[in-house]
């Protein structure tokens, strides 16, 4: 069964510029989070939805983060404009819900952007 | 040590021996703890979990203990492998919620 798919897995933009990160969950995955992460740290919690509702977006810097979910499947996050802070690796994991581990979340490989 | 972007604690370890690797969380609610794995250039990978009423939890090679009095989280690998080196993060979710806190991580280093 195939893991969860990111793209790109890397982009270099200017600063200013859009960038837009797409993510396949993983088939019958209900939950799918998208995660910051920067050098030498965790991940940070961007958004979560549950089915196509984004049930947690407290930590989306939604002047310039945007992020769907149509269909309930797969997701796009989307920084318009870009700043030199957002490099960083965007991060997508889905999980089922009702599992016996709750935080047995699934990651995809990440998506690695620099900003110049 | 305490990690300061970069400079991750870091864990070196022979081939063969055990591994503890420790981490201290920040929220005394927090109810559910688990442990990831991070390879490098790949996302995190769930190793075990464990409910705040358990203090001890086992899996294959891996057993994690909690010690919710100092509110400490360990994670110790038996027979420390070189497939094992990776950086590894502790990660709670406070009562009542679904959002899960990653903690600093730990790079493990296993050498021969």
């Amino acid at each position: 069964e195939a893991g969860v798919v990111q793209s790109p897995r890397y982009k270099i933009i200017e600063k200013k510029q859009p960038v837009a990160f797409w993510c396949n969950p993983i088939s019958g995955h209900n939950t799918l989070y998208w995660y910051r992460q920067n050098l030498g740290q965790g991940p940070e919690l961007l958004i979560r939805y549950e089915n196509e509702e984004a049930v947690d977006d407290s930590q989306l810097p939604k002047d310039r983060f945007s992020a769907e979910r149509l269909k309930g499947v797969d997701s796009t996050l989307k920084i318009q404009p870009a700043e030199l802070g957002d490099s960083a690796v965007y991060l997508c994991a889905s999980s089922l819900s009702g599992g016996t581990s709750p935080g047995e979340l699934f990651f995809g490989e990440g998506s690695r952007l620099t900003v110049l | 040590g305490e990690s300061v972007g970069l400079h991750l604690p870091t864990l070196s370890v022979q081939e063969g021996d055990n591994s503890i690797i420790n981490c201290a969380y920040s929220n005394s609610a927090s109810d559910y703890f688990i442990w990831y794995k991070q390879e490098s250039g790949k996302g995190p990978q769930f190793i075990i979990d464990i409910r705040s009423n358990m203090d001890k939890r086992q899996g294959q090679r891996v057993t994690v203990l909690l010690n919710k009095t100092v509110k400490h989280l360990s994670l110790q690998i038996a027979a420390t492998q070189p497939g094992d080196s990776a950086v590894y993060f502790c990660a709670e979710r406070p009562y009542n919620t679904d959002k899960l806190i990653f903690g600093t991580g730990t790079r493990l280093q296993v050498f021969p």
